[in-house]
């Protein structure tokens, strides 16, 4: 089973509509990321989460919300969906404080189109 | 957060040994720098990470002048499964964020 699983894979919605993407994970790892990434162009960090109660905006957090309902879930919403929001999303995660290391593990991505 | 350059694109031969240099002048002395790499429509893959001097692993080495300001990715005789996008990130060991720049595009040719 992959440690991190996003769903769905593919999205297609209409301007205006609510849109929630999920990311699970099953390295028990505390931090949690979600991120963008337009085609062509590195990953832009949206929003991440170091531990439940632990919330903080990325470079681009506006128009997009979150939600960390357990140390195993982060789930990305649109609220009102525009076309410019159409990319690929992708969540990570990476280990707790202490550890030394960069390394964040990614999911398999969420393919969003807003028409 | 330490801004990063590295090439946009870079081509080689199966069998070669390549190497890509990323600059990072205003590297803190927290810093940690790391290296992944993604293939299409799928997440970065973290590859290396390394404070100075030299870091090896199965896959790559990560050479780290004694000024920090540079480095370099070396992958051993690439095969046509290494084309991809290699990023190097620059941040502090436990950084909070990680800056994801434009990356390198290497294309191995047969």
């Amino acid at each position: 089973d992959a440690d991190v699983t996003q769903t769905p894979r593919n999205r297609i919605t209409k301007t205006g509509k609510r849109i929630m993407l999920e990311c699970s994970q099953t390295k028990g790892h505390d931090r949690m990321y979600w991120y963008r990434q337009d085609p062509g162009l590195g990953l832009r960090l949206i929003y991440y989460s170091f531990d439940v109660k632990d919330i903080n905006k990325g470079e681009i957090s506006d128009g997009y919300s979150v939600s960390r309902q357990a140390q195993a879930k982060f789930s990305l919403s649109l609220e009102s969906a525009i076309p410019n929001q159409t990319a690929l999303y992708f969540c990570a995660i990476s280990k707790g404080q202490g550890s030394s290391y960069n390394e964040q593990f990614f999911g398999p991505g969420t393919r969003l189109t807003v028409l | 957060l330490a801004k990063t350059t590295q090439p946009i694109s870079m081509d080689s031969y199966e069998g070669q040994e390549v190497n890509i240099t990323c600059s990072h002048n205003n590297i803190a002395t927290n810093d940690y720098i790391t290296w992944y790499q993604q293939f299409p429509s799928q997440g970065p893959r973290f590859i290396i990470q390394g404070y100075k001097t030299k870091v090896t692993n199965e896959v790559a080495s990560l050479f780290i002048p004694a000024d920090r300001k540079s480095s370099t990715l070396s992958l051993p005789r690439v095969s046509l499964s290494d084309t991809a996008v290699y990023y190097c990130l620059v941040g502090e060991g436990s950084a909070r964020q990680l800056t994801f720049g434009s990356g390198t595009q290497l294309t191995v040719l047969p």
